[in-house]
């Protein structure tokens, strides 16, 4: 089927708003992890769900940032009072499991948020 | 610290020359890293892993605990290799860290 799914694929906002970024993983990917890759820099890790539950918020930066996956397949991104240094990539992979197996994800093409 | 360093942000080189393509890691544990490379317009996607000891598109790479390297190399490059290369290192299981990628040019 398809691949990682995100929109938008771009969303620019002003400073102060909120904002939500979708991914739809790969059905039947129970791990679903969201990365975010500022200019010139690898990916981040911000958070890993595995089903329903946020196995591992660690990475989310503050408290503005949060995740949800509630059926255990399409997950929403939500960030709050957004602020200009939060502009880069936002990307979600998924993968069957986690990676003891293969340690392969699968990206989705990312939604680039540009806050003004 | 747990740290993956790629050291040369852009190598450009001409159709048909070697491509080493440098990665380093620190860690502490047993390292199991990889290479994940981005076409221009494409997603991030899985290039090689070391454990697997594989060859994918002339592309291979050699896990070196002794200088804590894992370089990515193809003895003659292709115009269509050109590509961001990440390199990453896996340290549980989800967590991957990544370096900050190399943008490979093939010049004509």
């Amino acid at each position: 089927g398809a691949g990682v799914s995100q929109t938008p694929s771009n969303k620019v906002t002003e400073k102060g708003k909120y904002v939500e970024l979708r991914c739809d993983p790969i059905s039947g990917h129970t791990a679903l992890y969201w990365y975010r890759q500022s200019l010139g820099q690898g990916p981040e890790f911000l958070i890993y769900f595995q089903g329903t539950g946020a196995a591992d918020d660690s990475g989310l930066p503050n408290d503005r940032f949060f995740a949800v996956r509630p059926e255990g397949s399409v997950s929403t991104l939500k960030i709050q009072r957004t602020e200009r240094g939060d502009s880069a990539v936002y990307l979600c992979a998924s993968s069957p499991l986690g990676l003891q197996n293969t340690g392969e994800l699968f990206f989705g093409e990312g939604s680039r948020l540009t806050v003004l | 610290a747990q740290r993956v360093t790629q050291p040369e942000k852009l190598l450009s080189v001409f159709k048909g020359a070697p491509v080493e393509l440098k990665c380093n890691y620190s860690y502490s544990g047993s390292p199991e890293l990889f290479w994940y490379v981005q076409y221009s317009r494409q997603r991030l996607q899985l290039l090689l892993r070391h454990i697997s000891r594989e060859s994918i598109k002339g592309f291979t790479a050699d896990l070196n605990k002794g200088e804590t390297s894992f370089h990515l190399k193809k003895p003659f490059a292709q115009e269509e290799d050109s590509a961001m290369y990440y390199c990453a290192l896996r340290i549980s299981n989800y967590q991957l860290i990544w370096g900050a990628g190399t943008k490979l040019i093939i010049k004509p």
